[in-house]
């Protein structure tokens, strides 16, 4: 069974740009779950999405959004990118988040913001 | 403070040496405890999950989760080169449908031949 996928591996944006990050889950997994990673901040929750809805959300700002589609897969986006928002970008996927929420993460996109 | 709180290390050890990495937390309402461990430029994977407190084994990891002391540990025997990694701990309490894991900052290994 094929893993989580997050593409693309690396951006290097400027900043005031947006960017777009995309996450297919492990095939049959429901939830979608973001996190950004950063050496100050460790692993920090972004949202979580769940039958195309978002049903969790950390504290972030606005500028961080994301969506699911109906075949569960998910894309995040950044506006207005600030030096701050670099970072490494996570995707986990789970059954359906339920019985302690067993996540399964992907590699990451790391993005640059210069 | 810190819902959970993680001693990033780096922690160096021979190899051979029995490895004790440990979080603890602040929030009762914790429910699921993990480890994943992290390779550099990987996403983290699961090592160990549990429910209550109490230990569980798996091969050469044991996870211990103490709820009275709010407190969990991940013994590594025998440690291996490849073992040298993040390990991050994990919790997870119930928010709005789901399970919503709070992570540690994470604590660097490196197991030296």
């Amino acid at each position: 069974k094929a893993g989580v996928t997050q593409t693309p591996r690396y951006l290097i944006k400027t900043r005031g740009q947006q960017v777009t990050l995309s996450c297919s889950p492990i095939s049959g997994h429901r939830s979608v779950s973001w996190y950004q990673q950063t050496p100050g901040q460790g692993l920090q929750f972004l949202f979580e999405y769940f039958s195309e809805t978002q049903r969790n959300k950390g504290n972030f700002p606005g500028r961080f959004s994301g969506r699911q589609f109906s075949n569960s897969r998910s894309e995040m986006n950044v506006s207005t990118l600030e030096l701050g928002d670099s970072a490494l970008y996570l995707c986990a996927s789970s059954l359906e988040g339920g019985q302690g929420n067993i996540q399964y993460f992907g590699a990451g996109t790391r993005l640059s913001v210069l | 403070q810190k819902e959970v709180e993680q001693d990033p290390g780096p922690l160096s050890v021979p190899e051979g040496a029995i490895v004790s990495l440990n979080c603890t937390y602040s929030n009762s309402a914790f429910q699921y405890f993990m480890w994943y461990r992290q390779y550099s430029r990987k996403g983290p994977e699961l090592l160990m999950y549990t429910y209550s407190s109490g230990n569980k084994e798996d091969g050469r990891f044991t996870a211990q989760v103490d709820k009275s002391s709010k407190y969990i540990s991940l013994f590594i025997r025998d440690s291996q080169p490849s073992d040298s990694a993040t390990y991050l701990c994990a919790m997870s309490s119930y928010s709005g449908g789901s399970y919503i894991p709070t992570f540690g900052r994470g604590t660097s290994l490196i197991v030296h031949p």
